[in-house]
């Protein structure tokens, strides 16, 4: 079945950054874009970007330029978002997602949880 | 950026009863084709979130069949025909026609 598995918790100090991997199975790895989407404690959920597995190639909203990078390493099914400069606000989970490829997501991981603190 | 506004946004229901979350959008969510392309999640407590409904309508796959989606252009509905306990947690819309893609801002469901 498609599964998608995520790297355990982090915690991290102000500035820094951090890269979360995503391990996926069940499926043709490049048939399906990979998203991100956090969610804040006790917040809702916001659409960091996307990449297109096939290409490596990424977009991201404008909120996110320059602070977040999508990657992906095809030989072992796996997609990695960096977020860096870290400040409290981006304490949250971190979940990777496939595209249902209707314009939405399908298949969720399980989500990693970030934590911003001095 | 689109603005998805759900409503409302807590639900107190009653088990057994039917229940209704609006999601209404800033832009129409209708392709060029003429399709329209609204989802909704299901978020239970400490889990990650579930696609219930995509295009609208279609019910993915082990999804009751008293969860229904409805809508077109800019306003849609998400039904729950008669609440269980298991229905309890948070139901979010999104779109992903316009750049960058939006969420509402999450409809708690809880029980009376």
């Amino acid at each position: 079945q498609v599964q998608l598995v995520q790297s355990g918790a982090e915690v991290k100090k102000p500035g820094a950054s951090v890269k979360v991997s995503c391990k996926a199975s069940g499926y043709t790895f490049t048939d399906f874009y990979v998203h991100w989407v956090r969610q804040a404690p006790g917040q809702g959920l916001e659409w960091m970007g996307r990449i297109i597995t096939k290409s490596g190639e990424a977009g991201y909203p404008e909120k996110f330029h320059g602070r977040v990078t999508m990657t992906r390493d095809t030989s072992i099914t796996t997609v990695y978002m960096e977020l860096t400069s870290l400040t409290s606000d981006d304490t949250a989970l971190y979940y990777c997602v496939r595209d249902g490829r209707t314009w939405d997501l399908d298949q969720w991981g399980q989500g990693t949880l970030v934590t911003v603190s001095s | 950026d689109v603005v998805l506004t759900q409503s409302p946004l807590s639900l107190p229901v009653t088990l057994g009863q039917p229940a209704s979350i609006s999601c209404t959008s800033s832009q129409s969510l209708v392709r060029s084709d003429g399709n329209a392309h609204l989802t909704w999640f299901q978020q239970r407590p400490g889990q990650s979130p579930r696609r219930l409904i995509y295009k609208v309508s279609a019910r993915d796959s082990g999804v009751p069949d008293r969860f229904s989606g409805s809508g077109s252009g800019t306003d849609f509905t998400l039904k729950i025909s008669r609440v269980e306990a298991e229905d309890i947690g948070v139901y979010y819309c999104m779109q992903g026609i316009h750049w960058p893609w939006t969420f509402g801002q999450g409809t708690r469901v809880e029980i009376k």
